[in-house]
């Protein structure tokens, strides 16, 4: 089975500009969470996206939005983009049910000049 | 609230030396609990989990016991070895979220031969 696959695996942007990250599941997962890993904040939750609906949303501006399509894939959005914005973007893929084990993927690093 | 609290890092150890990274945790109810590995470059990899209350994950020679009473999940492995040097994150799952990962600060461990 395929891992949990991000796309683009860099990004550099500036101030200001928006960007969308992409994210495809394992196969048959209909969960799919987002994590921002930054060096003085650590892992912090974004947001998870179960069947295509947003089932938790961490404390992050509404700058930061996500979907999820039918297939189960995901994008996730920054838009007005700020230097703090700057982080390695986590995308996590489960079932969604029971245990819940999140799968991870290798990570989109943002760098925003 | 709910969170997760890691000893400080780096630690430093030659091989064959035995490890122990203190986790604690503060959470309502009854969290799972997981250690996740991170090697350079990449995503996070699972590394054992445990659902409940005296419950012993194991994997690759590490293991980790969830202690209710101390509201711990230390990780040990009795030898470790250089390719075990990696960044290790203790997380918990509230009961009532279950796709939200809460993860401590993290561990770095490097391993020298």
């Amino acid at each position: 089975k395929a891992g949990v696959t991000q796309t683009p695996r860099y990004l550099i942007k500036t101030r200001g500009q928006q960007v969308t990250l992409s994210c495809s599941p394992i196969s048959g997962h209909r969960s799919v969470s987002w994590y921002q890993q930054t060096p003085g904040q650590g892992l912090q939750f974004l947001f998870e996206y179960f069947s295509e609906t947003q089932r938790n949303k961490g404390n992050f501006p509404g700058r930061f939005s996500g979907r999820q399509f039918s297939n189960s894939r995901s994008e996730m959005n920054v838009s007005t983009l700020e230097l703090g914005d700057s982080a390695l973007y986590l995308c996590a893929s489960s079932d969604g049910t029971g245990e819940n084990i999140q799968y991870f993927g290798a990570g989109t690093r943002l760098s925003v000049l | 609230g709910n969170s997760v609290t890691q000893m400080e890092g780096p630690v430093t150890l030659s091989e064959e030396a035995f490890l122990t990274i203190n986790c604690t945790y503060t959470a309502t109810g009854y969290p799972s609990l997981f250690w996740y590995v991170q090697y350079p470059g990449e995503g996070l990899q699972l590394l054992l989990k445990a659902t409940k209350a005296d419950d012993k994950g194991s994997n690759k020679g590490f293991e980790a016991t969830y202690r209710k009473e101390t509201t711990s999940f230390h990780l040990e492995k009795g030898s470790v070895q250089v390719s075990d040097s990696a960044v290790y994150f203790c997380a918990l799952v509230p009961t009532s979220n279950t796709g939200k990962l809460i993860f401590g600060q993290g561990t770095t461990l490097q391993v020298k031969p």
